[in-house]
This record gives structure tokens, C-alpha cells and sequence, in this order.
């Protein structure tokens, strides 16, 4: 079935560090790529997205790159802000041919960033 | 404002206590559905939503049931709790169960319910 795999955390950085997240997915077809951001003691909210092989999502200074070839989805920021602090979770959905339909995201564990001042 | 509404946002119970979980959404969508966030483990889908009285099982849905009567409301009902049930739960909505391709349609989550099982 279809997996998401990202780095392990805690990642704890210095304010204006550059920040990498590593995301691998495994999922046959042409999956909709996703990172999601869940401020402390909030939902989640949904920070890019990609839908097709080479786009690239960016929002809040944050990129990554739908890499088919390596199928991967790092997310990156060049200068983190102590306000980054949050969990970051990838996620992928994908066009179920027995369903007719993408039904479901499905995530990662989630990688905790904590940027210190 | 576009919202998903979920009550209540914390609650402890005690086994076997039959409990329902709201979700409202206000922006006319069809697609709906329930998560289960735990430590280590991300987030799993627990059952969806296609549309009016269309159900069906996600990847966790063993001591759970739903109900799609109403376009807005997805109820997460667990009639008889157990400690294992303990999680984060957060509803979603999408305008429809196509998020992927160039539909560019967004799944949006509510703000989670904290539920404690003792």
C-alpha cells in the first residue's frame, strides 16, 4: 500500500538556519503530494502542495519539489522564525482506480521543529 | 468563514460510556472524513464521507461508527470506548473525494478533539 516516510525528529535549529525536511513516499500511479504545519495546541493546515511530477508548492518562504524520480517531497526554508515551530507532516493522496476516487491522505509521522532565538 | 467545527474539543470518559463527537462544516462540501492522530504514528483515517448517506471504512475503523445524514455534519460516534481509543481526532472536509490529479481541491481539518478513555 501506499507509505510516506520522513526524517525523524525532533529537528531543533537556530533562528535564520536553513531548514531541510526529508519526505520519501512509495505509491504506484501519479500521487497529489502534500505538507501539512500543526501549530502547537492546533489543527492542521495545509502549508503547499504539488500535483504533478517537477511542480514546485511554495508558501511562508517554504518549498519543495515533486521529485518522481526520486520520490521525494523535501521541504525547505531558507531562514527559519521562531514562529515555525510546529509539527510538519507529508502526505500523499492518490486516484484509487477500484474507487474512482482519491479517498484519503496519507501521512507521515510528523517531524517537530523547534527554532530556539 | 470556511470552517470545520468539531465538539468537544477535550473530554475524559470512562470505558464502555457511549460518546459522540460533532463535526460541522460550513462550506458545502461533499467529501468528509474522521483521523486519528498518535504519537509515532501520523495520522490514520478512521472512516469517510463521499457525499449524503455514502460511508465507507478507512484504515482504522474498528470501534467506531459514522453518519452522513446532513450535507455539513459527520458525526464520529464510539459506542463503547475503550482505553485504546485515546487519541487526537480530527474531522475533514474537501469540496469532493478527488483530491489529487489537477483537481486542486484541498482537504481542510478542524482543530481536533482530545479524547481521554480511562
Amino acid at each position: 500500500g501506499d507509505s510516506v516516510t520522513q526524517m525523524e525528529g525532533p529537528v531543533t535549529l537556530s533562528e535564520e538556519a536553513f531548514l531541510t525536511i526529508n519526505c520519501t513516499y512509495t505509491a504506484t500511479g501519479y500521487p497529489s503530494l502534500f505538507w501539512y504545519v500543526q501549530y502547537p495546541g492546533e489543527g492542521l493546515q495545509l502549508l503547499l502542495k504539488a500535483t504533478k511530477a517537477d511542480d514546485k508548492g511554495s508558501n511562508k518562504g517554504f518549498e519543495a519539489t515533486y521529485r518522481k524520480e526520486t520520490t521525494s517531497f523535501h521541504l525547505e526554508k531558507g531562514s527559519v522564525q521562531v514562529s515555525d515551530s510546529a509539527v510538519y507532516f507529508c502526505a500523499l493522496s492518490r486516484l484509487d482506480p477500484m474507487r474512482g476516487s482519491n479517498y484519503k491522505l496519507t501521512f507521515g509521522k510528523g517531524t517537530l521543529l523547534t527554532v530556539n532565538p | 468563514e470556511a470552517q470545520v467545527t468539531q465538539n468537544p474539543r477535550y473530554l475524559i470518559t470512562v470505558t464502555g460510556k457511549k460518546l459522540t463527537v460533532t463535526c460541522s462544516q460550513n462550506m458545502n462540501h461533499e467529501y468528509m472524513s474522521w483521523y486519528r492522530q498518535d504519537p509515532g504514528l501520523g495520522l490514520r483515517q478512521i472512516y469517510y464521507s463521499m457525499n449524503v448517506e455514502v460511508t465507507d471504512k478507512g484504515d482504522v475503523p474498528e470501534g467506531y461508527k459514522v453518519s452522513r445524514k446532513e450535507k455539513r455534519n459527520f458525526p464520529l460516534i464510539l459506542e463503547s470506548p475503550s482505553p485504546n481509543q485515546t487519541s487526537l481526532y480530527f474531522c475533514a472536509s474537501s469540496l469532493s473525494g478527488r483530491t489529487g490529479g489537477y483537481s486542486g481541491n484541498t482537504i481542510y481539518f478542524g482543530e481536533g478533539s482530545w479524547l481521554t478513555v480511562v
